[in-house]
Parts: C-alpha cells; sequence; structure tokens
C-alpha cells in the first residue's frame, strides 16, 4: 500500500526567508504527486501537481516542487516566505495505474508559522 | 464559476442521532470523493461515487456509514447513530471524467462534525 510521509510536524521561518517543506512517499511505480493547502477551518487548495514529464513543476503562490525518483521524495520550496503563506501544508499521492487511480493518500502534514 | 459547495459548515449531533452533510460538485465534475480528517492527522479516503453508483466504498466504516450520489441533487454522506468518535472534518472532493486518474481532486471546505 502507498503511504506518505511528512517529517516535520511544524516548521517556523522568518518572513521572506527561504522555504523547504519534505515529502517522502512510498509506491511501487511513480505515482501522481500533489501538494495541498489548508488555511485554518478552510478547504484543501492545490498548490501543484506532478503526473509525468519534467520533475521540476511550478504551482501558484510562487511554490514550486522537484520529484525524485531516486529519493521518493517530492518536496516543496519557496524561495521568499510571505505572512500569508502560514497554513498546514498536505503531500498527497494517487496512484498511477489502472483500477484504483483516483484514492489519494495524505500525509499528516506540515504546520508552518511565518514570523514577521 | 463556484467550487465544492459543501453544507453545512459545522453541524452538532448528540450520540444516537443522525447526521447528513452534503456536497456539491464542481460544475462538469461527475466524481465525488469523501474525505475524513481526525485531528493532527491527515485525510483518509472513505468514498468515490459517482452520479447513481458507488464504486469504492473500501474507506467506509462497515457499520452507520452510507454514501449516495442520486441523478438530481447533491452527494450526501450519512451517518447513523453518532458516536464521539465521529468528530471529525469531513472534506468532499470532485473531479471531471477523463482525466489521468481522475486528477486533480478539488475540494470544498468541508463539515466540522461535533458530538456532544
Amino acid at each position: 500500500a502507498q503511504s506518505v510521509t511528512q517529517p516535520d510536524i511544524h516548521i517556523t521561518v522568518s518572513e521572506g526567508a527561504s522555504l523547504e517543506l519534505r515529502c517522502n512517499y512510498s509506491y511501487g511505480a511513480t505515482p501522481y504527486l500533489f501538494w495541498y493547502v489548508q488555511s485554518p477551518g478552510q478547504g484543501l487548495q492545490l498548490l501543484l501537481k506532478y503526473f509525468s514529464g519534467d520533475t521540476l513543476v511550478q504551482g501558484i503562490k510562487g511554490f514550486e516542487a522537484e520529484f525524485k525518483r531516486s529519493q521518493s521524495s517530492f518536496n516543496l520550496r519557496k524561495p521568499s516566505v510571505h505572512w500569508s503563506d502560514a497554513a498546514e501544508y498536505f503531500c498527497a499521492v494517487g496512484e498511477n495505474s489502472g483500477g484504483s487511480n483516483y484514492k489519494l493518500t495524505f500525509g499528516k502534514g506540515t504546520l508552518l508559522t511565518v514570523n514577521p | 464559476n463556484a467550487g465544492v459547495m459543501q453544507n453545512p459548515r459545522h453541524l452538532v449531533r448528540r450520540r444516537g442521532q443522525e447526521a447528513r452533510l452534503r456536497c456539491s460538485p464542481m460544475k462538469g465534475h461527475s466524481h465525488v470523493y469523501w474525505y475524513r480528517q481526525l485531528p493532527e492527522e491527515g485525510l483518509k479516503f472513505m468514498v468515490y461515487l459517482q452520479k447513481e453508483n458507488i464504486i469504492d466504498e473500501s474507506g467506509m466504516p462497515k457499520e452507520r456509514f452510507s454514501a449516495e450520489f442520486p441523478k438530481e441533487g447533491p452527494s450526501i454522506l450519512r451517518i447513523q447513530q453518532v458516536v464521539r468518535g465521529d468528530s471529525a472534518a469531513y472534506f468532499c472532493a470532485s473531479s471531471p471524467p477523463d482525466t489521468p486518474g481522475n486528477q486533480p481532486q478539488h475540494f470544498g471546505d468541508g463539515t466540522r462534525l461535533s458530538i456532544l
């Protein structure tokens, strides 16, 4: 079964600093990969996705992520964090095969705090 | 272009009562998914439905939980005889057909269910 690990439960950065949120997955083939952001009391907003092709994907709000097959990782990065980026970030994996390729498996999330 | 609409946003029930959660997918989307988020956990897949069909309910508890997506109207997640452990945020997502792995899924703002 596929699984997703987000090693950092809580990260604090200063506004303007760079950010990297880690995500490792376990899956037998190349999965679909996603990053979602959740503000308090809100639903999940899709930041970016990887299906195939270029392993560096650009998303909304200045975020990017890089798929590294050899490390089974899909880390999220942003060069300069804004106070409005404070939220919880979820990495998710979807199967990339026939059958149940719609199921998303989520990590437990990383809570981002941004200091002024 | 409205997104995924869920109501109510908050629902309070006493133990033993029934809870009904509604989800209207995005326009043009015919696939609906329900996920549950327990405190400090990631989202867990519950069920995948298309119009008038349950495609995969492997994540649904065997008892008290049911879901439907009728030909007309929203998708309904029904929890009978609620217990304290049902307290969680329930998210609905939708996707259009004919996309890779039915992805990406677009999420609503969720229903926060509290059991007294």
